[in-house]
């Protein structure tokens, strides 16, 4: 099947600092990739849709000043974390799709402490 | 709007068959989703329904209900490597996919 990578698999930042990861799918073209958040015993959040070429769309309650969103290409999407803060710290997860079909591929996850 | 209700904790035995049902309300509904996650990882794909009925994949199969709103996941021939937490998701004709609470499964010997 797809895959579909994440970078780094787990940070720990200081309040304050910026936190950037990468995903990428490996073996097929993502027009458009989603990014989730996921709290301890939670369900996945959306966040966001990554449109490759275009200003993401953010969900409601999601400040797109603070998660920074770029599709540069097919394969890559990064989410950046700004002014990080302790409530932040979150399971950061990015899926793609593969063309033609709807099925979601899921990169593994980075898990984002703030101290 | 979106919502999407399925149990929060399921036990089951070893070697025997579980269902975990979920129920669905979406706008523009174009299928359903059911992922496995194990605690601390991204979730992995187990099956994706679009057309009404079941849908058989190994030891599990998916149901569809697109009038009722509803699915199930059947889990045969429990093995403990089976407790997870299972999520389906519901994804719209846009593309975007609303994820369930999940169900806690618990497979004891």
């Amino acid at each position: 099947g797809a895959v579909v990578s994440q970078h780094p698999s787990w940070v720990i930042c200081k309040s304050g600092t910026s936190v950037k990861i990468e995903c990428r799918s490996l073996d097929f073209q993502a027009t458009t990739m989603f990014w989730y958040r996921q709290f301890p015993k939670q369900s996945l959040m959306l966040m966001a849709t990554s449109n490759e070429g275009s200003k993401a769309t953010y969900e409601q309650g999601v400040e797109k000043d603070k998660f920074l969103i770029n599709h540069a290409s097919l394969t890559l999407s990064t989410l950046t974390v700004t002014s990080a803060h302790p409530e932040d710290s979150s399971f950061y997860i990015c899926s793609a799709h593969s063309g033609g079909t709807d099925t979601q591929y899921f990169g593994p996850g980075t898990r984002l402490t703030v101290l | 709007g979106q919502n999407i209700d399925q149990p929060t904790e399921m036990t089951a035995t070893e070697g025997a068959i579980v269902q975990i049902n979920c129920t669905y309300q979406t706008s523009g509904f174009n299928g359903l989703f059911w992922y496995q996650q194990h605690a601390g990882e991204a979730p992995t794909f187990l099956s994706y329904n679009v057309l009404d009925g079941l849908e058989e994949k190994g030891r599990f199969s998916s149901f569809l209900s697109r009038s009722k709103g509803y699915s199930y996941l059947l889990l045969k021939e429990l093995q403990m490597k089976d407790s997870a937490s299972y999520l389906c998701a519901a994804i719209t004709n846009a593309g975007k996919s609303t994820f369930g609470d999940g169900t806690t499964l618990t497979v004891k010997p």
